[in-house]
């Protein structure tokens, strides 16, 4: 079955650390798109990809990173500039501006 | 930037219950959404329209572009429809002209 696969589920940071998220798609979707989202906020876009090599910022960018190396796969890295990190993270795709497919999340933490 | 309303916030109903969850933006757009978030986190696309009614099941969406308003109904209600449903008003210019409401918590009581 086509979808998009998220790993890991749970994932723990520790101060001044690197970790990143992996975000992989089978629907032969162009567009892939990362959001964060907080408890009573709604759903926040960090970055997005309309085709591989290229990327855009989305609204809240600062302390993260991504790459589109391939079709399939858009890794978000959380750098240790991010200084809230603690949040879930979804992984979408699409065939335009707009996500079509989610993933079923990443919730990451500060230990 | 588009602001997006959701009500109710919170809404706990019966089995077999008509459920309607309302969505609001200030903003002019091309498309809605509506979404639904299961308890483990994940996101499914029910519906994105532009304009009407579209109809999947139990499930119904509705917008209205002159009023700046879409309504998600569920009919004859089911505690698997428990879930958070997240309308997203998308205005056009690229992939950040997608606004998300902050989501409704609808629990279905057996």
């Amino acid at each position: 079955d086509g979808g998009i696969t998220q790993s890991p589920k749970y994932l723990f940071r520790k101060e001044g650390q690197n970790v990143t998220l992996s975000c992989e798609q089978n629907l032969n979707h162009d567009a892939m798109y990362w959001y964060r989202q907080d408890p009573g906020q709604g759903l926040r876009l960090i970055y997005y990809s309309q085709i591989v090599n290229d990327f855009q910022k989305g609204d809240i960018a600062e302390g993260y990173s991504v790459s589109r190396e391939k079709k399939e796969s858009f890794p978000l890295t959380v750098t240790s500039a991010q200084k809230n990190p603690t949040a879930f993270y979804l992984c979408a795709s699409g065939v335009s501006n707009q996500p079509q497919h989610f993933g079923d999340g990443t919730r990451l933490s500060i230990l | 930037k588009n602001e997006v309303e959701q009500s109710p916030q919170n809404l706990t109903a019966q089995e077999g219950e008509f459920i309607t969850i309302n969505c609001s933006y200030s903003v002019g757009i091309s498309a809605l959404h509506w979404l639904q978030q299961h308890p483990g986190g994940g996101i499914v696309s029910l519906f994105m329209l532009s304009s009407g009614k579209k109809k999947h099941g139990r499930l119904i969406a509705t917008i209205n572009i002159q009023e700046k308003h879409s309504s998600l109904h569920i009919t004859a209600s089911h505690p698997r429809d428990s879930a958070v449903y997240i309308c997203a008003a998308y205005s056009g210019g690229g992939a950040d002209g997608l606004t998300f409401g902050k989501g409704t918590h609808l629990i279905i009581q057996p």
